[in-house]
């Protein structure tokens, strides 16, 4: 079945430094690729959602400059948190889709502690 | 607005026993409907794609349905295994471009015991 990497799995960091996070699709073409964040015992908010090659659609209040997305090809999206405070700390999971009747498939999320 | 809501919250049974998880949403103009499930720190599984034409999906002991009318979902585990012990979200999409997005439910928590 169709498979998402996210990486890295985990990652801390300190307050005011930038962190990356990869999201491929292995095995099929993500035309689009969506973030979402993810905080303990409740279900998942919609960040943004990135179409390869163009710029990414913002959930409101979600700001830009602060989480930067870039969906460079088919089959890798990124998302930099950018000045990273300690209220950043969450779970971030991306996933991906193919053709719109293909399942959206899930990476296995990214626990970020900024400290 | 779509919203979407999962009865129960949680859930508690022994093994073996046949469950129901229920989702409910409040635009029946959709796409179609997914079920996840989460096991915890970890990404969302895919478990069943219903489209909105069809009533039913079928994979080994789970079982998803889908009344489009009246906004809701069902989805049957069958003599449930302590593996099967995770939160489990559904998720409806509205548009007809792979761009659509989806709303989830706030899940359900199953806890089977052994």
């Amino acid at each position: 079945g169709a498979v998402v990497s996210q990486h890295p799995s985990w990652v801390i960091c300190k307050s005011g430094t930038s962190v990356k996070i990869e999201c491929r699709s292995l095995d099929f073409q993500a035309t689009t690729m969506f973030w979402y964040r993810q905080f303990p015992k409740q279900s998942l908010m919609l960040m943004a959602t990135s179409n390869e090659g163009s710029k990414a659609t913002y959930e409101q209040g979600v700001e830009k400059d602060k989480f930067l997305i870039n969906h460079a090809s088919l089959t890798l999206s990124t998302l930099t948190v950018t000045s990273a405070h300690p209220e950043d700390s969450s779970f971030y999971i991306c996933s991906a889709t193919g053709h719109l009747n293909s399942p959206l498939h899930f990476g296995n999320g990214t626990r970020l502690t900024v400290t | 607005k779509q919203e979407v809501t999962q009865i129960p919250a949680a859930l508690s049974v022994p093994e073996g026993e046949n469950l129901v998880l229920n989702c409910s949403f409040t635009d029946s103009a959709i796409y179609n409907l997914q079920w996840f499930r989460q096991d915890p720190g970890k990404g969302l599984t895919s478990l069943l794609l219903i489209q909105s034409s069809q009533r039913e999906q079928t994979s080994g002991r789970l079982n998803a349905s889908l009344d489009k009318s009246s906004g809701r979902s069902t989805l049957y585990i069958a003599a449930s295994q302590p593996g099967d012990s995770a939160t489990y979200l559904c998720a409806v999409r509205k548009g007809e471009t792979s761009g659509s997005r989806l709303t989830f439910g706030e899940g359900t928590q199953l806890t089977v015991n052994p």
